[in-house]
């Protein structure tokens, strides 16, 4: 059973462009989200897709969007990039039908340096 | 709007002691409330999950408790070695999010 990855590890931007975040799901699990986790915080919710639907958003500006794909992996993408959107983004799948006692499963992350 | 808040923000002790990290959030209605463990730089590793019915889980020297009307979960960690340093963040699981505590840093001094 592959665990959840993610790609690139790391990542530098200049402020203004655009990126893409890339998150491969647990083998079998059809839900996934997108966390941002500034230096020294908890992480936040950045939206949650459902068999390729967005199934709910945290407090984040649409330049955040995301998408997912057949095969249940998934992209964020991030527009217009500020310096505070440097972060570590954070990817979980968890297992079919969004049952609510779920064990959410986490990626390793993507380090995004804004610069 | 469920918050959650984990205290102490840090926590320095010798190897071998028993500790407990502490968790609290404000809205009782939670799916289940989850542990997880981070590594400098690193991803997060899920430790527990006690789902809203249950009141504790066990995995080797670690336990986790649920109170949901006290609106509490502690971590507890029995006989701890140095290779426990690292951040515990706790999550409560509200509708299709997971909201966090900003964590707890441990220290094992050995």
């Amino acid at each position: 059973e592959t665990g959840v990855t993610q790609s690139p590890t790391h990542l530098i931007k200049t402020r203004g462009q655009q990126v893409t975040l890339r998150c491969s799901s647990q083998s079998g699990h059809n839900t996934v989200s997108w966390y941002q986790q500034a230096l020294g915080q908890g992480p936040q919710f950045i939206f949650q897709y459902y068999r390729e639907e967005e199934n709910g958003r945290g407090n984040f500006p649409p330049r955040f969007s995301g998408l997912q794909f057949p095969n249940y992996s998934s992209e964020l993408n991030v527009n217009a990039l500020e310096l505070d959107d440097s972060a570590l983004y954070l990817c979980a799948s968890s297992p079919p039908g969004r049952a609510k006692n779920t064990e959410a499963f986490f990626g390793q992350g993507t380090r995004l340096t804004v610069v | 709007k469920q918050e959650v808040t984990q205290i102490p923000a840090a926590l320095s002790v010798p190897e071998g002691e028993n500790l407990v990290l502490n968790c609290s959030f404000t809205d009782s209605a939670i799916y289940n409330l989850q542990w997880f463990r981070q590594d400098p730089g690193k991803g997060l590793t899920s430790l527990l999950l006690i789902q809203s019915s249950q009141r504790e889980q066990t995995s080797g020297r670690l336990n986790a408790s649920l109170d949901k009307s006290s609106g509490r979960s502690t971590l507890y960690i029995a006989a701890s070695q140095p290779g426990d340093s690292a951040t515990y963040l706790c999550a409560a699981d509200s509708n299709y999010q997971l909201i966090w505590g900003a964590g707890t840093k441990l220290i094992i001094k050995p």
